[in-house]
C-alpha cells in the first residue's frame, strides 16, 4: 500500500522567510510519480510538480525548489522567499506509474502555510 | 484553455435524497478522475475514465454511487439516498494521457 506522511500539520512564517515542507512517502512500487499541489482557500488544487522516481535531480522553478532523496523516501518543497500569496496547504502526493495513468494518487494530509506581513 | 469545470459549486441536500454533480473536463483531456476531499484531509480517489470507458473504482466508491462519462466528454457523479457521511468536497480531474491531472473547484456537498 502507499503512503505518504506530512508531518507538519501548520507551518506560520513571516513574508519574505524561506520555509521547507516535508514530504515522507512509502511505496512498493520501484517506478512511481510524486507531486505536489497546492490548495488556496477557492478550493481549486493547483499542480506544482510532478517528478518520476528515476529522475533524482533537484528542481527549482522560481521561487520553489524541490528536493528528491530516494535514500530516505522524502521530495520536500523549499519556498524561497515567502509571500503573502504562498498561503495555502499544500499536499504531497504519490501514484504509481502504471495506474489511472499515473494519476490515481495518494495524497497525505498537507501541510498549511500561513505567510504574515 | 478553460480549466476544469464542476457544477455545482455547492449543494446543501437532505439526507435520503439523491444529489448528481457535474464535471467538465479540459477539452482534449482523455482521462477523467474523481476525488473526494473530507475535512482537513487529503483528497481520496474515487474513480476514473478513459474516454467513456470506467476503469477502476475505490472500494470507497460504495453501491449508492455511480459514475458515467458516456460520451467521454462531461462526467456526472451521483449519490443516491445520501448519508450524513457523504458530506465533503467532490473533485473532479483531468488529464492526457500519462499527462499530469488539473483540478477543478470542487462541489462542496452538505447533507442535513
Amino acid at each position: 500500500a502507499q503512503k505518504v506522511t506530512q508531518a507538519q500539520t501548520e507551518i506560520s512564517v513571516v513574508e519574505k522567510e524561506d520555509v521547507t515542507l516535508d514530504c515522507v512517502y512509502e511505496t512498493r512500487d520501484t517506478t512511481y510519480y510524486l507531486f505536489w499541489y497546492k490548495q488556496p482557500p477557492s478550493g481549486e488544487l493547483v499542480f506544482l510538480i510532478r517528478r518520476n522516481s528515476f529522475d533524482e535531480q533537484n528542481e527549482i522553478s522560481g521561487r520553489y525548489s524541490w528536493n528528491f532523496q530516494k535514500s530516505t523516501s522524502s521530495f520536500n518543497f523549499t519556498i524561497t522567499a515567502s509571500q503573502v500569496v504562498d498561503s495555502a496547504v499544500y499536499f504531497c502526493a504519490l501514484s504509481d506509474i502504471l495506474t489511472g495513468g499515473g494519476n490515481k494518487l495518494t495524497f497525505g494530509t498537507g501541510t498549511q502555510l500561513k505567510v504574515e506581513l | 484553455d478553460t480549466g476544469v469545470s464542476q457544477n455545482p459549486r455547492h449543494k446543501i441536500t437532505k439526507r435520503g435524497q439523491n444529489v448528481t454533480f457535474r464535471c467538465d473536463p479540459i477539452s482534449e483531456h482523455n482521462r477523467l478522475y474523481w476525488y473526494r476531499q473530507t475535512l482537513g484531509q487529503g483528497p481520496e480517489f474515487l474513480t476514473y475514465f478513459q474516454n467513456e470507458a470506467q476503469l477502476e473504482k475505490s472500494r470507497l466508491l460504495s453501491d449508492r454511487f455511480s459514475a458515467e462519462r458516456p460520451k467521454g466528454s462531461f462526467s456526472t457523479l451521483e449519490i443516491q439516498r445520501t448519508e450524513q457521511g457523504d458530506s465533503a468536497m467532490y473533485l473532479c480531474a483531468s488529464s492526457r494521457l500519462q499527462g499530469e491531472a488539473f483540478f477543478g473547484q470542487g462541489t462542496r456537498l452538505t447533507v442535513v
